[in-house]
């Protein structure tokens, strides 16, 4: 089945420094989403991207889709402490129409 | 209110117990989802629904069973057979032809 590596599985940062979270599959993608979740909580759904190099910005996060078509980004500038969590990217899943692969996540700390 | 609800919040079960997670939504979306996310880690199918009286199994359905008899709810029934139940389980739900999940705030089971 289709696989989608995340990475780094965990980040810590100063509050005020960037972060970014990479998602990569071995095979081409028809569009990848991000979902945010808080701890304790449950997955949010963030933004989807569809072209090949789209880019898109929600206020401090800026999410990015390969040339390729294969990889992801999520960048986070100048982090804040209601940041923290774990962002998921999740890819349709093959075959399987509206099926979702999600990453392994990365988990988000940020120290004050 | 509009949403996707799960219940209960914490759920205790006895080894050999079969215990049945609710799942109930009124966003009218077609499609419905049980993950189940362990700690530290992403989150994995275990069925999905694209459909009323449908259902297909996901990557991790050995020990769990489903029903959609009504296009509100998607009950799970984690079984005896499922050898390490303990884990936080995510309902989610979508429209037909879109990819877009709405999670509910799941249910944490933790079998005694």
């Amino acid at each position: 089945g289709q696989q989608v590596m995340q990475i780094p599985q965990y980040q810590h940062v100063q509050e005020g420094e960037d972060f970014t979270t990479y998602c990569n599959s071995s095979t081409t993608l028809s569009n990848i989403q991000w979902y945010k979740q808080r701890p304790g909580g449950h997955p949010v759904f963030l933004i989807q991207l569809v072209k090949s190099g789209e880019v898109k910005k929600q206020k401090r996060l800026t999410f990015q889709f390969g040339e390729a078509k294969k990889n992801s980004s999520l960048h986070i500038t100048a982090t804040q402490t209601t940041d923290v969590g774990t962002y998921f990217c999740a890819a349709e899943g093959g075959t399987s129409y509206g099926k979702l692969t999600f990453g392994q996540g990365t988990i988000l700390t940020v120290h004050p | 209110d509009g949403g996707i609800t799960q219940s209960p919040k914490y759920l205790f079960r006895k080894e050999g117990q079969n215990v049945t997670l609710s799942c109930e939504q009124n966003l009218n979306h077609d499609a419905m989802y049980w993950y189940r996310q362990d700690p530290g880690q992403g989150l994995r199918l275990i069925y999905y629904s694209q459909i009323v009286n449908d259902f297909q199994k996901g990557d991790i359905a050995e020990g769990y069973s489903v029903s959609r008899e009504k296009k509100e709810s998607f009950p799970l029934t984690v079984t005896s057979a499922q050898k390490n139940p303990t884990a936080f389980y995510l309902c989610a739900s979508g429209l037909a032809g879109e990819e877009t999940q709405y999670f509910g705030p799941g249910t944490r089971l933790l079998v005694l």
